[in-house]
């Protein structure tokens, strides 16, 4: 069993829809982190947070420290929101643990 | 503010060739650190440098070396290139300190094809 696990594995919704996406781990972990990799490739740093929720335009993160969950939500999705979305957590020796991430695709 | 530069973006190898990745960042981080990404599959550390001088092994060093060349600067060899090592190479970096834990920046990326 993976340290860190998504889900969906893969996501297609259409335009204007509420997305979430999950992320479950399993080791004790100082914070979490949800990144996004667009189709070109490059990984870019959404959040970061080790307790409570964050918002940052259309996108909130979640977490829940005692039940090792966060969840990443999108409101009023768009086609540009297309991309692999990544969950890392740091454990205890502060390196990254991965996800294997969720593939979120919004039609027009 | 360029944050974490990588170079090349892409590179074709044959099998037993050598090569170095370059990645220098411009945020005064201590700890870099290098991933490969396969498809289905999460990014998978081969080595990191906690701090300028120091390099340890991550979950899939065998057949890489690096460099710590710098405090600014973090190399990946590959000194006889197998085809298993076809994959897409990120370098990271962020500041990492007892206690504290901030957000990791990274490179673009480079698709490398050993054939």
């Amino acid at each position: 069993k993976n340290e860190v696990e998504q889900s969906p594995q893969n996501l297609t919704a259409q335009e204007g829809e509420f997305i979430t996406i999950n992320c479950s781990y399993s080791v004790g972990i100082s914070a979490l982190h949800w990144l996004q990799q667009h189709p070109g490739g490059g990984i870019v740093s959404l959040f970061m947070l080790s307790s409570g929720k964050k918002k940052h335009g259309r996108l909130i993160a979640t977490i829940n420290i005692q039940e090792k969950h966060s969840s990443l939500h999108i409101t009023a999705s768009h086609p540009r929101d297309s991309a692999v979305y990544i969950c890392a957590v740091y454990g205890s020796n502060y390196q990254l643990i991965w996800g294997a991430g969720t593939k979120l695709i919004i039609k027009p | 503010n360029a944050g974490v530069t990588q170079t090349p973006k892409f590179q074709v190898l044959k099998t037993g060739q050598s090569m170095t990745l370059q990645c220098a960042q411009d945020m005064n981080h201590n700890s870099m650190y290098w991933y490969r990404q396969d498809p289905g599959m999460g990014l998978r550390l081969i080595y990191y440098s906690a701090s300028e001088g120091t390099t340890d092994k991550g979950e899939v060093p065998n057949g890489y070396n690096v460099s710590r060349l710098n405090k600014r600067e973090f190399s990946l060899r590959l000194e006889s290139a197998a085809p298993s090592q076809t994959s897409v190479y990120f370098c990271a970096s962020r500041f990492r300190a007892v206690g504290v834990n901030t957000e990791a920046f990274f490179g673009q990326g480079t698709r490398l094809t050993v054939v």
